[in-house]
């Protein structure tokens, strides 16, 4: 079983959806988790980080269930700005590297159509 | 901008030379991190160093050597270069444990 798991889509959205995608970890040790947006050909940003209790950034709500080891993305009111791959990170380590690496997910790719 | 950059931003190789890709990050990050990014798939962890000693390191072998030098910048060598190491490869760094990786903009490397 992979450590991150993710559907690689593609997921093709109509402008002004909201879409979500999830993915899901085996390391039950995993302390700290991210999603990380790569558009095409560039390298991985980070767009933030999640938490136990969730957390929304503006139009991205993101949620974490420890029990299931689970973690989601939900992008409300789509954008063309928001076509890209999504990468779900997760980290033994309480920090954001840590002597482990962080541990990626293949993505989600993502098109948001006009 | 995340103050990380990346030389040569593309590079062709072939296969049994080796090559080496530069790194620099802002000034006060002491944690620099290498991943392997091959097509399709998700950034794969190399090592990390810290203070300029390895502290970490992924499943790679080791004609995969780095260093980490005081002025914040660092290297990626790879001996013996095989086809499967055409991949882009992303420096990360990090002012501290409690911060995130901010990722430079990567070198790609293809090896023929």
């Amino acid at each position: 079983r992979k450590e991150v798991e993710q559907d690689p889509g593609p997921f093709n959205v109509p402008e002004g959806a909201t879409v979500a995608f999830n993915c899901t970890y085996s390391n039950s040790a995993s302390q700290s988790f991210f999603w990380y947006r790569q558009d095409c050909r560039k390298e991985p940003k980070l767009l933030m980080s999640v938490y136990s209790s969730g957390n929304e950034d503006g139009r991205f709500t993101a949620q974490l269930n420890r029990a299931s080891q689970y973690i989601s993305l939900l992008i409300r009111d789509s954008k063309l700005s928001d076509s890209a791959t999504y990468l779900c990170v997760v980290n033994r380590m309480y920090s954001g590297g840590g002597a482990d690496g962080l541990t990626f997910g293949k993505g989600t790719h993502l098109i948001i159509q006009p | 901008e995340t103050g990380v950059t990346q030389s040569p931003t593309h590079l062709i190789k072939t296969r049994g030379q080796q090559v080496t890709l530069r790194c620099s990050s802002q000034s006060g990050h002491n944690t620099v991190s290498w991943y392997q990014q091959a097509l399709g798939q998700g950034p794969q962890f190399i090592f990390q160093y810290y203070r300029e000693e390895e502290n970490g390191r992924g499943n790679f072998p080791p004609r995969f050597s780095g260093l980490q030098f005081p002025n914040y910048s660092s290297e990626l060598n790879v001996n013996a270069l095989e086809l499967d190491d055409s991949a882009l490869y992303l420096c990360a760094s990090s002012p501290g444990t409690e911060s995130p990786l901010h990722f430079g903009n990567g070198t790609r490397l293809t090896v023929t």
